[in-house]
């Protein structure tokens, strides 16, 4: 069975930071690239960063550009994301998903259960 | 404000049909394939359609998908009370080299 498991979340000051962990298990973790995708209470659904198969490509949403690094670990078939200066306006849960590609198409399957990140004093 | 258009939500009665609009541009939903996901209430998302209009294998074909220029929609026939969810689009937008979403269609079966 294909799951993702995220870890990491929790509560943090702002401008401190928090990592966030994504397990994955039941397919070839190296072949596809990985998405994070956070969701703020009562809110819609952002984009956060993406990374490709090995590594060598990352894009982040502006928002967090300069402030969260992604990540990845092939051989322990995990993907990461580090979330430095948070602000409150980070707070939401965080997806990670698969990214499965047929030609130029790309889609987030599946998606883990989530991970809840608070930004408060 | 997201670079994806949807209604915010749409409601319709038992049985019937109902579409779901995304309206973007050419950067995005005018050069790049459309994909929809469904999230029930307090869970993950899930996908629902990709490529425009491929139904994953787990997926009712009481979905379906259509694009045309720079919108996209999604038709859910048959409707039932479990389809009560929040619905969104998403595509590659290639001027912000990122993914955009919708702002959510919630939808409720009356």
């Amino acid at each position: 069975e294909v799951q993702l498991v995220e870890s990491g979340g929790g509560l943090v000051q702002p401008g401190g930071s928090l990592r966030l962990s994504c397990a994955a298990s039941g397919f070839t973790f190296s072949t596809y690239w990985m998405t994070w995708v956070r969701q703020a209470p009562g809110k819609g659904l952002e984009w956060v960063a993406n990374i490709k198969q090995d590594g060598s490509e990352k894009y982040y949403v502006d928002s967090v550009r300069g402030r969260f690094t992604i990540s990845r670990d092939n051989a322990k078939n995990s993907l990461y994301l580090q979330m430095n200066s948070l602000r409150a306006e980070d707070t939401a849960v965080y997806y990670c998903a698969r990214e499965p590609s047929v030609e130029d198409c790309n889609w987030f399957d599946p998606w883990g259960q989530g991970t809840r990140v608070t930004v408060s004093s | 404000q997201s670079v994806l258009t949807q209604p915010p939500s749409v409601s319709e009665a038992p049985r019937q049909r109902v579409t779901i609009s995304c309206s973007g541009s050419s950067s995005n939903i005018g050069n790049n394939a459309v994909n929809w996901y469904q999230q029930l209430p307090g869970k993950a998302p899930k996908l629902l359609i990709y490529y425009d209009d491929l139904l994953p294998s787990e997926v009712s074909d009481r979905f379906s998908g259509s694009k045309s220029g720079t919108s996209a929609s999604l038709a859910i026939s048959g409707l039932q009370s479990e389809d009560e969810a929040d619905y969104y689009c998403a595509a590659w937008d290639d001027s912000l080299n990122g993914w955009v979403f919708g702002g959510g269609t919630k939808l409720t079966v009356l």
